[in-house]
């Protein structure tokens, strides 16, 4: 079975542009959450998708948005880039259910300037 | 203030030691998983552990639930250099938005 599939894998963008990530989850999982992961933050919920609905959001400012599609596929959107943004943005799949074990992607790596 | 609190933050020991990481709480959770990260790479999911005490074993890793489910513990015994690596507990909490939170990581590092 496929693992989770992020792309792009690296991007670099000015300050003020925004930015769109996509996501595929492991066939058959219908709950996409995504993670911001920087070395003094550590690892920070952004929100999760089920079944094409936001499930749970984390504390981050309306410039962070997200979706799921009906395959499951997922898209994070920042806009109005900050170079505080900089960092390895983490998707991950999971069944959804009770236990939320979580199967991560990769990560796309977004570098600010 | 982190919700699930990781010690050491950082580790660095010699091939064929023993060492133990910890995953402290003052909430409950109903379960508690630990990941392992290689650089530039997605967490791996090692273990779940669910049951207030519970002890799993993978190879030389051994995990341990809490008997009040608050906390965790990670023992590597004979640490091998393929152990390094940024290593994460995860809570899922009963009640809240977010329903799985991380630890800060410890960041091990097995030198041959």
């Amino acid at each position: 079975k496929a693992g989770v599939t992020q792309t792009p894998r690296y991007l670099i963008k000015t300050r003020g542009q925004q930015v769109t990530l996509s996501c595929s989850p492991i066939s058959g999982h219908r709950s996409v959450s995504w993670y911001q992961q920087t070395p003094g933050q550590g690892l920070q919920f952004l929100f999760e998708y089920f079944s094409e609905t936001q499930r749970n959001k984390g504390n981050f400012p309306g410039r962070f948005s997200g979706r799921q599609f009906s395959n499951s596929r997922s898209e994070m959107n920042v806009s109005t880039l900050e170079l505080g943004d900089s960092a390895l943005y983490l998707c991950a799949s999971g069944l959804g259910a009770a236990r939320r074990e979580q199967y991560f992607g990769p990560g796309t790596r977004l570098t600010v300037t | 203030t982190q919700l699930l609190e990781q010690s050491p933050q950082f580790l660095s020991i010699q091939e064929g030691e023993n060492l133990t990481v910890y995953c402290n709480s003052s909430s409950v959770f109903s379960s508690l998983q630990w990941y392992r990260q290689e650089p530039g790479e997605g967490p791996v999911l090692l273990v779940t552990v669910v049951t207030g005490g519970e002890v799993k074993k993978l190879k030389r890793l051994t995990f341990q639930f809490g008997d009040a489910r608050k906390d965790s513990s990670l023992h590597i015994t004979a640490a091998q250099p393929g152990d390094t690596g940024l290593y994460l507990c995860a809570g899922q909490r009963i009640q809240g938005a977010q329903k799985l939170v991380f630890g800060q990581g410890t960041r091990l590092t097995i030198n041959p």
